[in-house]
This record gives structure tokens, sequence and C-alpha cells, in this order.
């Protein structure tokens, strides 16, 4: 079936570091993949997302590209802040498939020192 | 307010006790989600509702029901709470159909419980 993985972690980086945080899919049909945002002791809330391969998501100086020959939505930052702490998880949503669920990774925690 | 509400916040229950937990939205969205997250799991789908009458289970539906009440509430209820059920849960809704929208969730602040 339909998967998700990401890498683990935590990550810690410095403030004003560069972030990538990887993410690879398997899906039959033709995913739609989202990037989610949960801050300390909030639920998740969207924090981009792309419908379509080559599509760039971008939001708050993230950014992902859907890239179909390489099954990846990699995220990334130019420049972390504090404020970025939290677990990123990566989604992807096969409306060509059965209901259309999101499927999540397990999470990367990252933290950002100041 | 909170569009996505859940009640409790936290709760702790002992083994075998019947336990309910509530969600309700003032967003307007026909499907509601119930979710539970575990460390280093990620988040697992346990129920979801596309509508009052469409109930359907998720990918760890066992020991676990739902009901829904009302386009705005839907409730989570273990029937027998077991200790490995202790985890994070979060209630979530969202629109329906293929449009801008499409796989945006919007979550509760999730409900912390503990089964001793």
């Amino acid at each position: 079936g339909d998967s998700v993985t990401q890498m683990e972690g935590p990550v810690t980086l410095s403030e004003e570091a560069f972030l990538t945080i990887n993410c690879t899919y398997t899906a039959t049909g033709y995913p739609s993949l989202f990037w989610y945002v949960q801050y300390p002791g909030e639920g998740l809330q969207l924090l981009l997302k792309a419908t379509k391969a080559d599509d760039k998501g971008s939001n708050k100086g993230f950014e992902a590209t859907y890239r179909k020959e390489t099954t990846s939505f990699h995220l990334e930052k130019g420049s972390v802040q504090v404020s970025d702490s939290a677990v990123y998880f990566c989604a992807l949503s096969d409306y060509g498939g059965s209901q259309g669920n999101l499927i999540f990774g397990k999470g990367t925690k990252l933290s950002v020192k100041p | 307010d909170a569009d996505v509400t859940q009640t409790p916040r936290n709760r702790i229950t002992k083994t075998g006790k019947r336990i309910m937990l509530e969600c309700s939205q003032t967003k307007g969205h026909d499907r509601m989600y119930w979710y539970r997250q575990d460390p280093g799991l990620g988040l697992r789908l346990i129920y979801y509702s596309f509508d009052v009458k469409d109930i359907n289970k998720g990918e760890i539906s066992d020991g676990y029901s739902v009901s829904r009440q009302a386009q705005a509430k839907f409730s989570l209820s273990l029937e027998s709470a077991i200790p490995n059920q202790t985890a994070l849960y979060f209630c979530a809704t969202s629109v329906g159909g293929q449009g801008p929208g499409q796989g945006k969730l919007f979550f509760g602040s999730g409900t912390q419980l503990s089964v001793l």
C-alpha cells in the first residue's frame, strides 16, 4: 500500500542554519503531497502542499518540490529560527485511490538552538 | 474559540473502563477523523466519517468505536480500555471533494489518554 518515509530525528540546528528534512513516498496512483507541522502542545497544521509533479509548495520560508522521478518531497528552509522548533510530518493523499485519506510519515523533530 | 474542540484535554483511567473522547467543530466541515499519535509511529487513522450517515474504519479501529451525533460532533469510545491504548488522540476535520481544500485537515489540540 501507499506509504511515506521521512528521515528520523531529532534534528538539532543552530539558528540561521539551512534545514533539509527528507521525505520519500510509495504510491500506486498520483498522490498529492503535504507537509504538516506540530508545535509543542498543539495539533498538526498544514504547512504546504503540492498536487502534481514539479509543483513547489511554499509557506513561511519553507519549500518542498514534488519530484516524481525520485518519489520525493524534501522540506527545506534557508535560515531556521528558534520558533521553527516543532515536529514535521510528511503526508500523502491519493485521491485517485480509495477515500483520499492522508497517510502520514512518523514525524521528524526539529530543535533550533539560539 | 477553537474551531475544533476536544474534551477532555487529559484523562487517566484504569484498565477495563469505558471512556469517551468528544470532538466538536464550528468549521461546518462534513468530514471528521480520529487519529492516535504514538512516539516514533506518527499518526494513525482510527475512524473517519464523511457525513453523518457515513462512518468508516481506519487503519487501527480494533478496540474503538465512534458515533457521529451531528455534523459538528464526532465522539470516540474505548469500550474496555487497555494500557496499549495510552496515546495522544487527535480529532480533525476537512472539506470534501477535490478543490483547493483537499488534504487540508484542521486538528484539535489533542487528548492525552493514559490507561493504567
